[in-house]
C-alpha cells in the first residue's frame, strides 16, 4: 500500500495555464505539506494544512493555491504558469511535529 | 533563523570504505533533527529521526548521531546501494515545518 501518493507523476504545459496536483495519504495523518525542490535539489515548504485548516504558507506567490477537502487529501492548484515554477513538488503528511513521510514528487516543465 | 549546512557536498567513497556525513544546525528549540534518503526521481525515504543530544539510531550499515550543534550520519562498509542523495532536516520553535540542509550526494564505486 502506497502512503502518500500523488497524480501526476510527470506534468509538461505551456506558460499561461493552470494546472492541479492531487496528493492522498493513508498513514492517518492529520497534518500534510506541499514541499518544492528546484533545479539545485534543495528542498523548501510551501503549504501546510491541519484538519483541513491552513497553517503555514511560507510566502508563496497567490497563483499557488492549496485545497484540502479532508484530512486525507491535499490538492495544490497552480494558475498561470511561469517558466520559473517548474520544479518538482513533493507532497508529505506527518502528525504534529513528528516524522514527515513524503510522495515520489510531481515533476513539473512550464514551457 | 533556523538553518540546516550538510557537508560535503559530494563524496565518492570505494565499497568498503567507512565514513560519515556531517549536517550542522542552529536553531531555537530543537524538536527533532531527521535524516533521509533520496534516490533519483523519487521522494525522500525517511531514515532516523533525534531528538536530544547524545541520542543515536542506527540501520544496518548507517548510524546517525546528534550533538547540540551537529549530526552525523556515519556510513559503515558502505555497499553500491547505498548511493544516493542525502538529506538532513530539522523542526524547530512552534512550526512543523521541516529545514532542509542541501543534502550529500554519496557515490559508493564497487
Amino acid at each position: 500500500d502506497t502512503a502518500v501518493s500523488q497524480t501526476p507523476k510527470y506534468l509538461v504545459t505551456q506558460m499561461g495555464n493552470d494546472k492541479s496536483i492531487k496528493c492522498e495519504q493513508n498513514l492517518g495523518h492529520d497534518t500534510m505539506y506541499w514541499y518544492k525542490q528546484d533545479s539545485k535539489k534543495f528542498l523548501k515548504i510551501m503549504f501546510s494544512y491541519n484538519n483541513k485548516e491552513l497553517i503555514i504558507n511560507e510566502t508563496v506567490p497567490n497563483r499557488f493555491s492549496p485545497k484540502s477537502p479532508d484530512k486525507a487529501h491535499l490538492n495544490l492548484h497552480i494558475n498561470s504558469l511561469e517558466l520559473g515554477d517548474s520544479a518538482v513538488y513533493f507532497c508529505a503528511s506527518g502528525q504534529g511535529g513528528q516524522t514527515q513521510y513524503f510522495g515520489p514528487g510531481t515533476r513539473l516543465l512550464v514551457l | 533563523e533556523d538553518q540546516v549546512t550538510q557537508s560535503p557536498e559530494a563524496l565518492r567513497l570505494q565499497e568498503g570504505e567507512s565514513s560519515s556525513l556531517n549536517c550542522s544546525y542552529t536553531v531555537s528549540g530543537l524538536r527533532g533533527l531527521f535524516w533521509y534518503r533520496q534516490d533519483p526521481g523519487k521522494g525522500p525515504e525517511f531514515l532516523f529521526t533525534l531528538y536530544s543530544a547524545g541520542e543515536e539510531k542506527e540501520k544496518e550499515r548507517l548510524k546517525a548521531t546528534l550533538t547540540k550543534k551537529e549530526s552525523f550520519l556515519h556510513i559503515t562498509a558502505p555497499k553500491p546501494e547505498d548511493s544516493a542523495t542525502y538529506l538532513c532536516a530539522l523542526i524547530g520553535g512552534a512550526t512543523n515545518k521541516l529545514i532542509f540542509g542541501t543534502g550529500t550526494l554519496l557515490a559508493v564505486q564497487p
